[in-house]
């Protein structure tokens, strides 16, 4: 049990485009998501917390209208990186949590903007 | 700032015990340990938390000081399949965010 879906896994994107990346609990219901990024040889950082209905809350230097997240469902929540930039490319790793227990993390989706 | 202190790096023996610290000494009383690792290019996965008490599991065993300023994470028989980077982890507490703050955590290399 406890798995966290991510599509898609790679994406290639032209600078200046946007791209969505979505994350989904499969076995059990999420009101709470993370998303994380993680550059070559760094640690994972945390960007914001995905709220099932209601606002996302951002990290310090996130920019909320560049990373854009929705959380429709409790099972689904989505990331779009708008206009897009060489300096966005970067592994992006959405977490869920089933209630307040352990989070389960997804596979990641790496993202390569030319 | 991640509340958690890892060795860089440690090596290990295959089929041996692996036994990886880590220092929290600023956790609050109702504060869980939490380890995950992650195999390169892959997600973090969870590994074992803990409050208090000592924790098995079928991946690994979470021991924890009296005073719960330290733990130790064992992996009883490490594999090949076992390299990764290990990340300890202090979460929860009276705000209970959820949000887990990722150090630089330990990079175990298993050795045949």
């Amino acid at each position: 049990g406890a798995v966290v879906s991510q599509h898609p896994s790679r994406v290639i994107c032209k600078s200046g485009t946007s791209v969505k990346i979505e994350c989904r609990s499969l076995d059990f219901q999420a009101t709470t998501m993370f998303w994380y990024r993680q550059f070559p040889k760094k640690s994972l950082m945390l960007m914001a917390t995905s709220n099932e209905g209601s606002k996302a809350t951002y990290e310090q230097g996130v920019e909320k209208d560049k990373f854009l997240i929705n959380h429709a469902s409790l099972t689904l929540s989505t990331l779009t990186v708008t206009s897009a930039h060489p300096e966005d490319s970067s592994f992006y790793i959405c977490s869920a949590r089933p209630g307040q227990e352990t989070q389960y993390f997804g596979p990641g989706t790496r993202l390569l903007v030319l | 700032d991640a509340k958690t202190t890892q060795p860089p790096s440690m090596d290990c023996a295959e089929g041996r015990a692996a036994n990886l610290p880590c220092n929290h000494s600023t956790i609050s009383g109702n504060e869980y340990v939490y380890w995950y690792r992650q195999i390169h290019s892959q997600g973090p996965q969870y590994i074992i938390h803990g409050l208090k008490n000592n924790e098995t599991n079928e991946m690994a065993s979470l021991i924890i000081t009296e005073d719960r300023k330290s733990s130790t994470l064992i992996l009883p028989h490490a594999t090949l399949r076992d390299t990764a980077v290990y990340y300890c982890i202090v979460s929860g507490g009276s705000s209970n965010t959820g949000k887990l703050i990722f150090g630089q955590g330990t990079t175990l290399q298993v050795k045949p």
